[in-house]
């Protein structure tokens, strides 16, 4: 089963107005972390904003914004006053299990969604 | 800065050759480092995990005799892929887990990419 479907393969907005890309995830682990990255042209992976399962506020970052729905286990992007620049494209990740790794033991992959490709119109 | 570096950031080879891409974390100790491999607008599909001083774990399809993984130092790791073939031409993202200099927990930072081309 896929543990994080992004159903949205593209996005447009207009330049200035917000946008919302969609994330929804599958997990019976009680402790994870949701991720969204960006990826431009350039092929590298921006790191935008965190969410953890057990954060009681939604998580924002500047204008980048995730509105974590924990029951319909939803981590929708919210991006705010779009610019060119955030062309691309947005993969949300999770990694279940806690953040904070005792005795510096690594575990918990991160497993990405199929990502969404937007474009940001002048 | 970045954080974690990796070499080449393009290669293009004949196929049967071996291609070996390195991947470092700078300025801290990566107890893990991952393989990522991505086809043209598609997501990022784990390859294989690692930890210092211990065999790579490869996830379900993939050929460790095809993808071998070395992680010998906290601050490096290789792919190298053998025997390349056309099909193996990808991009391949390395990431690595540890902590920075004053934090209190791990996190994961990516590589900027190896852009691999076989012929």
């Amino acid at each position: 089963a896929q543990k994080i479907t992004q159903t949205q393969p593209g996005m447009f907005v207009q330049e200035k107005e917000a946008v919302t890309l969609d994330c929804t995830y599958d997990t019976s682990d009680p402790s994870y972390g949701l991720f969204w990255y960006k990826q431009p042209s350039s092929g590298e992976m921006i790191f935008l904003i965190y969410q953890g399962s057990y954060d009681q506020q939604n998580a924002t970052e500047g204008r980048y914004s995730l509105n974590f729905q924990k029951a319909r286990k939803s981590a929708n992007l919210v991006i705010s006053a779009s610019q060119l620049g955030d062309s691309a494209m947005y993969f949300c990740a999770m990694r279940e299990g806690p953040l904070v790794e005792a005795g510096g033991t690594s575990y918990g992959k991160l497993t990405f969604g199929q990502g969404t490709i937007l474009t940001v119109h002048p | 800065g970045a954080v974690v570096s990796q070499h080449p950031s393009r290669v293009i080879c004949k196929s049967g050759t071996s291609v070996k891409i390195e991947c470092r974390s700078l300025d801290f100790q990566a107890t893990t480092m991952f393989w990522y491999r991505q086809f043209p607008k598609q997501s990022l599909m784990l390859m294989a995990t690692s930890n210092e001083g211990s065999k790579a774990t490869y996830e379900q399809g993939v050929e460790k005799d095809k993808f071998l993984i070395n992680h010998a130092s906290l601050t490096l790791s290789t792919l190298t892929v053998t025997s390349a073939h056309p099909e193996d031409s990808s991009f391949y993202i390395c990431s690595a887990r540890g902590r920075l200099a004053g934090s209190s927990y791990n996190e994961q930072f990516f590589g900027p990419g190896t852009r691999l081309t076989v012929l």
